[in-house]
């Protein structure tokens, strides 16, 4: 079974600018999260969406947007990039439909570097 | 309100050593709480999980983990460590009422040594 696949791996984007993410998860796992991992930060969660539904928030700016499609794969777009945007962003799937078991299966994430 | 605090942001321990990572959470209500590995340049794996049934919870890789109440702890254990433990470990709890949203703790380096 392949595991969650996340594009792409690395990029570098200038400030301003916007970027796209994209994950796509284990098979038959209907629910996508997403997380931001920085050194200062540690890891913090961005949104969780389910069947297309955004389910579950973090506190982070409206400029972090999500989607997902009727398959589960799901895409986060982040515009007018910051400085701190710099970050891996890693997506998880899950196969929990009651979301409390936090069994999460993460992909190897996409490393973005903002200058 | 849940929170982790792991205690230690770098651990070291010779091969073949006991290793402990220390983790205490706070949370209002009864946690789901887990262990998360994390290999360089890789994305995080599962290592264990406490879902209020055995409070001493066995993983992967030898690892395991008791949850204790009474000292809100869910510190990580491994009789004898191996070169290829060495990694980065994270304690994480389940939000309430956050469906997959887990609330990460700040994490520990572990470096294993000959």
């Amino acid at each position: 079974k392949a595991g969650v696949t996340q594009t792409p791996r690395y990029l570098i984007k200038t400030r301003g600018q916007q970027v796209t993410l994209s994950c796509s998860p284990i098979s038959g796992h209907r629910s996508v999260s997403w997380y931001q991992q920085t050194p200062g930060q540690g890891l913090q969660f961005l949104f969780e969406y389910f069947s297309e539904t955004q389910r579950n928030k973090g506190n982070f700016p409206g400029r972090f947007s999500g989607r997902q499609f009727s398959n589960s794969r799901s895409e986060m777009n982040v515009s007018t990039l910051e400085l701190g945007d710099s970050a891996l962003y890693l997506c998880a799937s899950s196969p929990d439909l009651s979301g409390r078991t936090g069994e999460l299966f993460f992909g190897e994430g996409s490393r973005l570097t903002v200058l | 309100a849940q929170s982790v605090t792991q205690l230690g942001s770098h651990v070291s321990v010779s091969e073949g050593a006991l290793v402990l990572l220390r983790c205490n959470y706070s949370s209002s209500v009864p946690p789901y709480l887990f262990w998360y590995v994390q290999y360089p340049n890789q994305g995080l794996q599962l290592l264990l999980k406490y879902t209020s049934a055995a409070t001493l919870v066995k993983g992967i890789n030898g690892f395991e983990a008791e949850f204790k109440k009474s000292e809100t702890s869910f510190h990580l254990t491994k009789p004898s460590a191996h070169m290829s433990d060495a990694a980065e470990y994270f304690c994480a709890v389940s939000a309430s009422g956050g469906y997959n949203k887990l609330i990460f703790g700040a994490g520990t380096r572990l470096a294993v040594h000959p």
